[in-house]
C-alpha cells in the first residue's frame, strides 16, 4: 500500500537561510509525488510535482524539491527563507489514490 | 474565476441534528472529493466522485453521505453528527484523479458538533 510520512511536525528557520522540509514514501511503482502549502484560512495550493526526468524540481514561490529514489524521498527546500513562507506544508504521493501526509508547520524567523 | 465554493465557512451545531456542506465547483471536472483535516493527522479522505452518480468511500467514510446528481456539486451529509466529527473540512475538484497538480480546494468549513 501506498503512504508518505513527513517526520517533522514543525520546522523553524531564521529568514535568510536554507530551509528544508522533510518527506518519505512507499508506493509498489513509479511514485507521483507533490508538495502542497496551506495558509491560514485557505485551502491547498500546488507547489510542484515530481513524475520523471530529473531529480531536482522546481516549483512555485522559488521552491524547489529533490526526488531520492534510494531513499525513497522528496525533501521540499528553498535557498533562503522569507517569513512570508511560513505556513503548513503537504507531501503527496498518488499511486492508486492521491493520499497526503500529516503536513509540517514552516515557521521562519524574522 | 475558477473555484471551488464551499458552505457554509463555520458551523456550530448540536450532536444529531442533521447538515449538509455544499460544494460546488465551476470548472467542469469530473472528480470530486471531500477531506477533513485534523492535527496531526494531515488530511483524510472522506469520499470521492469520479463523475455524476459515481460515488466511492475514501479512508474514513463512516458518519458521512454524499451525493453527485450534478456534475458541479458535492454536497457533504451529516445524518447524525457526533463530536468526533468536529473538524476542518475540505473539498476539492481536479479534471480526473492523476492530475493532483490540477486539485483545486475550496477554502474549507469548520465544523464543531457540540
Amino acid at each position: 500500500a501506498q503512504s508518505v510520512a513527513q517526520p517533522e511536525d514543525q520546522v523553524n528557520v531564521a529568514e535568510g537561510n536554507p530551509l528544508t522540509v522533510k518527506c518519505t514514501y512507499s508506493v509498489s511503482g513509479n511514485p507521483y509525488l507533490f508538495w502542497y502549502v496551506q495558509y491560514p484560512n485557505r485551502g491547498l495550493q500546488f507547489l510542484l510535482k515530481y513524475i520523471t526526468g530529473d531529480n531536482l524540481v522546481k516549483g512555485s514561490y522559488g521552491f524547489e524539491a529533490e526526488f531520492n529514489k534510494s531513499q525513497t524521498s522528496f525533501h521540499l527546500k528553498k535557498p533562503s527563507a522569507l517569513v512570508s513562507d511560513s505556513a503548513l506544508y503537504f507531501c503527496a504521493v498518488k499511486d492508486d489514490k492521491i493520499i497526503f501526509g500529516k503536513g509540517t508547520r514552516l515557521h521562519i524567523l524574522p | 474565476e475558477a473555484q471551488v465554493t464551499q458552505n457554509p465557512r463555520y458551523l456550530i451545531t448540536v450532536t444529531g441534528k442533521k447538515l449538509t456542506v455544499t460544494c460546488s465547483q465551476n470548472m467542469n471536472h469530473e472528480y470530486m472529493s471531500w477531506y477533513r483535516q485534523d492535527p496531526g493527522l494531515g488530511l483524510r479522505q472522506i469520499y470521492y466522485s469520479m463523475n455524476v452518480e459515481v460515488t466511492d468511500k475514501g479512508d474514513v467514510p463512516e458518519g458521512y453521505k454524499v451525493s453527485r446528481k450534478e456534475k458541479r456539486n458535492f454536497p457533504l451529509i451529516l445524518e447524525s453528527p457526533s463530536p468526533n466529527q468536529t473538524s476542518l473540512y475540505f473539498c476539492a475538484s481536479t479534471p480526473n484523479p492523476g492530475q493532483a497538480e490540477k486539485l483545486f480546494f475550496g477554502s474549507g468549513t469548520q465544523l464543531s458538533v457540540l
